[in-house]
């Protein structure tokens, strides 16, 4: 069974420039969740989809961030315009029920913003 | 706001030795807890969690955490590390009340000396 996936891996773009990240989650999972982690700081939850409605946004940081999962598959998200501080990685999970245990983690976008 | 507490970010050990690695969470509520690892090249994967019964709990690899309510804290123990052990630690926690976030330390970097 293929796990969740992220593309891309790495990103470098400059400020004001805009960047999409892709996730594509376990097939069959409804749940998919969104998550940064700024360097040395703690993984921050951004947001939750149930198939393609948006569950939780209360961790989107402000509205350059957009996130999508049309269809309710794969998802996206669009900074735009880039800042500096939106530098990190980019988490991805999915889960077939909401049960926190069952959360799977794709391998990540980092992003940086020169 | 709710947080967890890792008080150690770096952590070195030779291999045989004993690991314990601290997490305290700042919610007075009904709470799940979780360690999860990530080794160097690979995803963010579960190693242990703990959500009701018996508060100490073993995960994979000859980990286990014990709860200890009274302290809000979630400490991660190994009796003999190997190198293999070699990643950066995670805790974490789902409040009750919330159950689809997840909410994170800002993780231990464990090094082991071969």
């Amino acid at each position: 069974e293929a796990g969740v996936t992220q593309f891309p891996s790495h990103s470098v773009i400059e400020k004001g420039q805009t960047v999409t990240l892709r996730c594509d989650p376990i097939s069959g999972h409804d749940n998919l969740y969104w998550y940064r982690r700024v360097m040395g700081k703690e993984i921050k939850f951004l947001l939750h989809f149930v198939k393609e409605s948006k569950q939780d946004e209360s961790g989107m940081p402000n509205n350059r961030f957009l996130a999508e999962r049309t269809g309710g598959t794969y998802s996206t998200l669009k900074v735009q315009p880039a800042e500096l501080e939106d530098s990190g990685v980019y988490f991805c999970a999915s889960s077939q029920t909401a049960a926190l245990h069952e959360q799977f983690f794709g391998p990540g976008t980092r992003l940086t913003v020169l | 706001a709710q947080s967890v507490s890792q008080h150690n970010h770096h952590v070195i050990l030779s291999e045989a030795a004993s690991l314990e690695l601290g997490c305290n969470y700042s919610y007075g509520g009904t709470v799940n807890l979780f360690w999860y690892v990530q080794y160097p090249g690979q995803h963010l994967q579960l190693l242990l969690k703990y959500f009701s019964g018996d508060p100490l709990v073993k995960g994979i690899k000859g980990f286990e955490a014990e709860f200890i309510k009274s302290k809000f804290s979630f400490n991660l123990r190994k009796p003999s590390v190997q190198w293999s052990d070699t990643a950066e630690y995670f805790c974490a926690v789902t409040l009750y009340s919330s159950a689809s976030k997840i909410i994170f330390g800002s993780g231990t970097r464990l090094s082991i000396r071969p």
